[in-house]
């Protein structure tokens, strides 16, 4: 079964980087759009970025493009997330999810998250 | 970024129908997915597309849409049913982002 899991969330100070990654399992991982999704304390979900399984196709969200980059090594089966310049508002769990082939949504399958937290 | 917009609370009496609805103009191009997210859990996918379930997700959850509303409804709810409920979709204002409503509490009595 699909198995998804992230790592490298922790406390860092604002300006500073973090960069997590999503080791991915139980399905062919090029093959598939990924995404980082994130949700700050008590809010909403928001989409960050995606990558095609292709690495052809890549956006963010207006709120991170130019601070993070998103990447993947289909060798490994791996997705990351290089965060640059962090903001106390970008304080949130990251999930990675799988999209379609074709389609970086619907989010099929998520991993269980990792804790960001930029504070002073 | 086009925006989806979710009413924040809806309630439910045990074993009744409800239906959560979300709006937005990229729903008159693309579907939407909606997912369920139990206090400390990851989201789970329940309906995407014209009116699909993912493996696993019980029959009482079904999609459909209308114009610029999507409609998640839940026939006979389940006490464990009660958790927040996200839809989403691709934007349709050419920037090719992905969007999320801002969630539905769904409360089962």
């Amino acid at each position: 079964q699909v198995q998804l899991v992230e790592s490298g969330g922790g406390l860092v100070k604002p300006g500073e980087s973090l960069r997590l990654s999503c080791a991915a399992s139980g399905f062919t991982f090029s093959d598939y759009y990924m995404s980082w999704i994130r949700q700050a304390p008590g809010k909403g979900l928001e989409w960050v970025s995606y990558i095609s399984g292709s690495l052809s196709t890549i956006n963010y969200a207006d709120s991170v493009k130019g601070r993070f980059t998103i990447s993947r090594d289909n060798a490994k089966n791996s997705l990351y997330m290089q965060m640059n310049n962090l903001k106390v508002e970008d304080t949130a769990v990251y999930y990675c999810a799988t999209g379609s082939d074709w389609n970086p949504t619907p989010f099929d399958s998520w991993g269980q998250g990792t804790l960001v937290s930029v504070s002073s | 970024s086009s925006e989806l917009t979710q009413d924040p609370a809806v309630s439910v009496a045990l074993g009744q129908t409800v239906t959560i609805t979300c709006q937005g103009d990229s729903l008159r191009g693309y579907y939407a997915g909606w997912y369920q997210q139990k206090p400390g859990q990851a989201p789970v996918l329940v309906v995407y597309g014209r009116n699909n379930r993912p493996s696993g997700i019980p029959d009482r959850f079904s999609g459909s849409s209308s114009e610029n509303t999507a409609f998640l409804t839940i026939t006979g709810a389940q006490a464990e049913d009660e958790a927040d409920y996200y839809c989403n979709s691709r934007d349709s204002s050419g920037h090719l982002h992905v969007v999320f409503g801002g969630g539905t509490k769904l409360t089962v009595l």
